[in-house]
């Protein structure tokens, strides 16, 4: 059963700070990887999608970058804003386009 | 872009009242949804999925008569929440890929908060 784990749970920065969230998965049969944003009470905005044959995306401020081999993928923010703060979550996509979800990093991103 | 509508965005009832929540794909069709279940402070759990003209597909552990899941087109499926108790709970989401294939990313709706009392 495929497990998804991100650290760290929760993250405090001041503003303009680059910072890394991390996602790593139990089970490398995997076909693609997306990282959402989620605001209290809201549904998911989906961020990026790095395809299983990818090494990274990017749009603007953010990177994200997937080591399939080893389980893991990284989500990059650079200049972090206040706007930014929000829950980050990571989900693997396997068999039957299925996401399994990681636990959620909560981002808070202080004046 | 792809836009996932959710209807209601909340719902509070009393134990035993069933409740529908709707998901529409807006400007694409889906011949797959999925519906999600969330608890406080928890990450988003997969309970089906949510196929146009067919029976739904239940992940284990979750009851198929207590979350009942119709497709009835390619851009509409509804979770009605049976006969619904305080442990139902909880906020419910759905979401949808334009098209078949593993490289489409998925939408999602602004899901559902459901409180029972």
């Amino acid at each position: 059963k495929q497990e998804v784990t991100q650290i760290p749970a929760a993250l405090s920065v001041p503003e303009g700070e680059n910072l890394v969230l991390n996602c790593s998965f139990t089970d490398s049969a995997i076909y693609n990887l997306q990282w959402f944003r989620q605001d209290p009470g809201k549904g998911l905005t989906s961020l990026l999608l790095i395809q299983s044959s990818q090494r990274e995306q990017t749009s603007g401020r953010l990177n994200a970058s997937l080591d399939k081999s080893s389980g893991r993928s990284t989500l990059y923010i650079a200049a972090s804003q206040p706007g930014d703060s929000a829950t980050y979550l990571c989900a693997v996509i396997g068999g039957g386009n299925k996401l399994t979800f990681g636990t959620g990093t909560q981002l808070k991103v202080e004046l | 872009g792809a836009v996932v509508s959710q209807h209601p965005s909340w719902v509070i009832c009393k134990s035993g009242t069933s409740v529908k929540i709707e998901c529409r794909s807006l400007d694409f069709q889906a011949t797959t949804m999925f519906w999600y279940r969330q608890f406080p402070k928890q990450s988003l759990m997969l309970m089906a999925t949510s196929n146009e003209g067919s029976k739904a597909t239940y992940e284990q552990g979750v009851e198929k008569d207590k979350f009942l899941i119709n497709h009835a087109s390619l851009t509409l499926s509804t979770l009605t929440v049976t006969s619904a108790h305080p442990e139902d709970s909880s906020f419910y989401i759905c979401s949808a890929s334009p098209a078949t294939g593993r490289n489409q990313p998925q939408h999602f709706g602004d899901g559902t908060r459901l409180s029972i009392l």
